[in-house]
């Protein structure tokens, strides 16, 4: 079975850029978790989608990040204009049904803003 | 607010020495506790949760909840232990909403 996909693994956009990030979770996962990594600070939740559905946004950091999951399946999170303290590293991750079941990570994605 | 805190960037011991990675964690109510692990070049994958109590790859875990802590210990370190190691709080006894420590990076020295 596949695990959770992100694309692209690596993103170095200048600031001012938009940068699309796309998160492929686990088939049947209606779980679907955004987190991030910046520099020497700890992994901090962004958002949790249950299907297409928002049902925790509270970590986003401000309204030029909009992640979307349309359909209920993949899920994209955008920063529009990115800013150099956007860099850092994006997981997705995925649960199936309830929320209590494990959450699995994708690999990440790096991004740079220069 | 949660928070977790992870006192230690870098921990070294030698192969064979027993290894205890520290984390406190504060938070008002009864929060699950979870240690993931992520080895060089892979995904973060959860280690172990406090609730099933179990013994994963020789690491065993208690919630102290008077010291509020959740320190990870395992009695004989191999090399292959060598990775990021992050302790994590849900407040909902969930995968919802985890909250992450910073991390401390384990290197085991043959």
């Amino acid at each position: 079975e596949a695990g959770v996909t992100q694309f692209p693994s690596h993103s170095v956009i200048e600031k001012g850029q938009t940068v699309t990030l796309r998160c492929d979770p686990i088939s049947g996962h209606d779980n679907l978790y955004w987190y991030r990594r910046v520099m020497g600070k700890e992994i901090k939740f962004l958002l949790h989608f249950v299907k297409e559905s928002k049902q925790d946004e509270s970590g986003m950091p401000n309204n030029r990040f909009l992640a979307e999951r349309t359909g209920g399946t993949y899920s994209t999170l955008k920063v529009q204009p990115a800013e150099l303290e956007d860099s850092g590293v994006y997981f997705c991750a995925s649960s199936q049904d309830n929320g209590r079941d494990e959450a699995f990570f994708g690999q990440g994605t790096r991004l740079t803003v220069v | 607010a949660q928070r977790v805190t992870q006192p230690e960037k870098l921990l070294s011991v030698f192969k064979g020495a027993p290894v205890e990675l520290k984390c406190n964690y504060s938070y008002s109510g009864s929060p699950e506790l979870f240690w993931y692990v992520q080895y060089s070049r892979q995904r973060l994958q959860l280690l172990l949760r406090h609730i099933s109590r179990e013994s994963i790859k020789g690491f065993t875990a208690d919630l102290n909840k008077g010291e509020t802590s959740f320190h990870l210990k395992k009695p004989f370190a191999q090399e292959e232990d060598s990775a990021m190691y992050y302790c994590a709080l849900s407040p909902s006894g969930g995968y919802q909403k985890v909250t992450f420590g910073t991390g401390t990076k384990l290197q085991v020295i043959p």
